[in-house]
C-alpha cells in the first residue's frame, strides 16, 4: 500500500511570492493534516480537511490556506511568502478526523526555502 | 492552553542498551498521545500510540508508559540499535476531533 506522497520534495522561492503544495493521501484516507516544521518552533498544527472541508486550523496567518478535493488529496498555499516561512511543510493522513480516531502518517515533506 | 514537552533534547545511549526517551503533558484532558520517529530528511513515522484508559502498551522492541497522575509518558526500546537513531517526538490530542500538539523531540544517538 503506498504511503502518502508530497510534491514537490523541494522548493526555492522568493519573498512576495506564492507557493502551492501538494499531498496524495493513502489510499483510503480521508483526512488530510498540514504541519510546518521548523527548529525553533518544532511541529506546528496548521490545519485539518476531511471530506473536502476544513474542519480544523490552527495558528497561522490567513496568508496560509488549504483545500481537499473529491479524492481526498490536499493542497497548501501560502501567498506573500516571508522568509520566515522557510520550513519543512509536512502532511499526514488518516482514515477519521481527529487525531484521535485514526493514526496519522506523514509523507516526506515538502522542503521551502525562501529567498 | 495545552503543551507536550520533553525532559531531554539529547540522549546518547550504547548499541544494545535500553533507551527511555520521556515526555510531559500539561492537559490532563488528553486522553489520546503517539509517539514519531524521524530520521534525517524524512518525515515523521509512527511508532506506537495509547489511549488515556491504559497505562502500558507494547510494540515490536518499544513499549510506551503513562502516568496519568503526574502527566507523563514514556517510551521505552529495547536493545537499541544503530537504526534507532533518530528524533523522537512525542504528541497528544484531547476530546474527539482535535489535532495533535507536538512536543519539541528528543534526539536519540545510539553508540556502536
Amino acid at each position: 500500500k503506498a504511503g502518502v506522497t508530497q510534491t514537490p520534495r523541494y522548493l526555492i522561492k522568493t519573498r512576495g511570492q506564492q507557493v502551492t503544495l501538494s499531498c496524495s493521501p493513502i489510499s483510503g484516507h480521508r483526512s488530510v493534516s498540514w504541519y510546518q516544521q521548523t527548529p525553533g518552533q518544532g511541529l506546528q498544527f496548521l490545519f485539518e480537511y476531511f471530506s473536502e472541508t476544513q474542519r480544523n486550523k490552527g495558528n497561522f496567518p490567513g496568508r496560509f490556506s488549504g483545500r481537499q478535493f473529491s479524492n481526498s488529496r490536499s493542497e497548501m498555499n501560502v501567498s506573500t511568502l516571508e522568509l520566515g516561512d522557510s520550513a519543512l511543510y509536512l502532511c499526514a493522513s488518516s482514515r477519521a478526523l481527529g487525531a484521535a480516531q485514526g493514526t496519522q502518517y506523514f509523507g516526506p515533506g515538502t522542503r521551502l526555502l525562501v529567498l | 492552553g495545552e503543551s507536550v514537552g520533553l525532559h531531554l533534547p539529547t540522549l546518547s545511549v550504547q548499541e544494545g542498551d535500553n533507551s527511555i526517551i520521556n515526555c510531559a503533558y500539561s492537559n490532563s484532558a488528553s486522553d489520546y498521545f503517539i509517539w514519531y520517529k524521524q530520521e534525517s530528511g524524512k518525515g515523521p513515522q509512527f511508532i506506537i500510540d495509547i489511549r488515556s484508559n491504559m497505562d502500558k502498551r507494547q510494540g515490536q522492541r518499544v513499549t510506551v508508559l503513562l502516568n496519568k497522575t503526574v502527566k507523563h509518558l514514556s517510551l521505552q526500546i529495547t536493545a537499541t540499535q544503530p537504526g534507532d537513531s533518530a528524533v523522537y517526538f512525542c504528541a497528544e490530542s484531547y476530546s474527539g476531533n482535535t489535532p495533535l500538539v507536538f512536543g519539541k523531540g528528543t534526539r536519540l544517538s545510539v553508540i556502536a
